[in-house]
């Protein structure tokens, strides 16, 4: 079983770079997240999708863009990069139907990030 | 979004059990209680959760308090691999789409 899967694992970028981190699921779950880690902290809510064509906000949206084209993908764009987007970078999908309270969320293995 | 405060550090010996607190003092009736663990260099991976009632799994337990106002995850025997940062968080049914991870708990199991 495939679950969740991002790619790369590893980038470095220059600043003002822009590039494209990948997260696919083969569990045809409705939702779709993004969270950054930056080292000793939790994690942090980017952007969220409820279904293809259908996208949100999270807590710290800014220099990030994405979009839901398919259900299975959800793409995450740094449109300029800056070395305060250095930071592990993890998507998550999960089911929705049964009850928008309940639903196990599953994580990738996450994609390092390091801006320079 | 309903916060929820968990101590930064916890330490247990293997084989022991393990009583993991979550104060969520101004949850509302609609929130779930959700924990999550995540080993080291891994993605969070899901535990357990609850609403009212104390549930169990495989992996643990969940106690609610009467008033909702807290919560334990407890580990019936950890083991090292218990070993990992574990995550409360509450998601609220009604705008259940989001799911926001606090600091959480640093566990350390000792052999």
């Amino acid at each position: 079983n495939a679950g969740v899967t991002q790619t790369p694992k590893f980038q470095v970028l220059k600043t003002g770079q822009s590039m494209t981190l990948q997260c696919a699921q083969d569990m045809n779950h409705e939702y779709m997240s993004w969270y950054r880690q930056d080292p000793g902290m939790g994690l942090r809510l980017i952007h969220y999708s409820v279904g293809a064509g259908i996208t949100d906000q999270g807590e710290v949206p800014n220099g990030y863009n994405v979009s839901r084209s398919t259900t299975e993908d959800f793409p995450l764009r740094l449109l300029s990069a800056a070395p305060s987007q250095t930071s592990v970078y993890f998507c998550a999908s999960r089911r929705l139907a049964g009850g928008r309270g309940t639903g196990e969320l599953f994580f990738g293995e996450g994609s390092r990030l390091t801006v320079l | 979004d309903a916060k929820t405060t968990q101590p930064n550090s916890m330490e247990s010996n293997e084989e022991e059990p393990v009583h993991l607190p979550c104060n969520h003092s101004t949850i509302s009736g609609t929130d779930y209680i959700h924990w999550y663990r995540q080993l080291p260099s891994q993605g969070p991976e899901y535990v357990i959760h609850g609403l009212t009632s104390n549930v169990n799994n495989r992996m643990a337990s969940l106690a609610i308090a009467e008033d909702r106002k807290s919560s334990t995850l407890i580990l019936h025997r950890a083991t090292l691999r218990d070993a990992a940062v574990y995550y409360c968080i509450l998601r609220d049914v009604k705008y259940g789409n989001k799911l926001v991870f606090g600091a959480g708990t640093i566990l350390r199991v000792k052999s």
